[in-house]
């Protein structure tokens, strides 16, 4: 197993530019999220799907899109990208049990 | 989102014990969990807790929870330097929705 997998590992965009950070799970799980984490703010919830086809906002959505077509994988994109989207970005997933298994990161800058 | 809220700072000797404090505000949380990050890395899942539980053991940690008073913590014993990271506490209601404190960053000394 794999488990949580997240690409590109850093990014730098201009600001206005668009991107989507890819992520995927091998584990068939039902759960999956995206959180940012910024000095001194712990981690932010941003979207989040409990099952293919079904996404919810968290925390943070604005300026975040994402989609759930299959249960491996769990996009995040990026519209219209702003310095304050600058953060490194966590997907996770988890199972029944409630376990979250979380990503190795996307360090994007926007400048 | 829900207010959880932790020292951001702790510092420890080599073999002594440490503890990370947490408090909440969700009083219907139902899950507890305590997550390591070390730098440049992902959160590692220490371990959590039920909130029908007082306390549970898993080696060197130990979780405490006081319901009363919102209160939950993580004591790890004999703390060695490779226990030095940034320790997270994050609650959930539903498994779903996970809501996390600013994290603790602890530093062992030799």
């Amino acid at each position: 197993n794999a488990g949580v997998t997240q690409t590109p590992k850093f990014q730098v965009l201009k600001t206005g530019q668009s991107m989507t950070l890819q992520c995927a799970q091998d584990m068939n799980h039902e759960y999956m999220s995206w959180y940012r984490q910024d000095p001194g703010m712990g981690l932010r919830l941003i979207h989040y799907s409990v099952g293919a086809g079904i996404t919810d906002q968290g925390e943070v959505p604005n300026g975040y899109n994402v989609s759930r077509s299959t249960t491996e994988d769990f996009p995040l994109r990026l519209l219209s990208a702003a310095p304050s989207q600058t953060s490194v970005y966590f997907c996770a997933s988890s199972s029944q049990t409630y376990e979250q298994y979380f990503g190795p990161g996307t360090r994007l800058t926007v400048t | 989102g829900e207010d959880v809220e932790q020292s951001l700072f702790l510092s420890v000797r080599e073999g002594d014990s440490s503890v990370i404090n947490c408090t909440y505000t969700d009083s219907s949380s139902t899950y507890l969990y305590w997550y390591k990050q070390e730098p440049g890395a992902g959160l590692q899942l220490l371990t959590y807790i039920f909130s029908n539980m007082d306390m549970k053991q898993d080696q060197r940690l130990t979780v405490l929870l006081n319901k009363k008073d919102k209160h939950l913590s993580l004591r790890i014993a004999d703390t060695q330097t490779g226990d030095s990271a940034i320790y997270f506490c994050a609650e959930s209601v539903t498994g779903n929705q996970f809501y996390f404190g600013t994290g603790t960053s602890l530093t062992v000394i030799p």
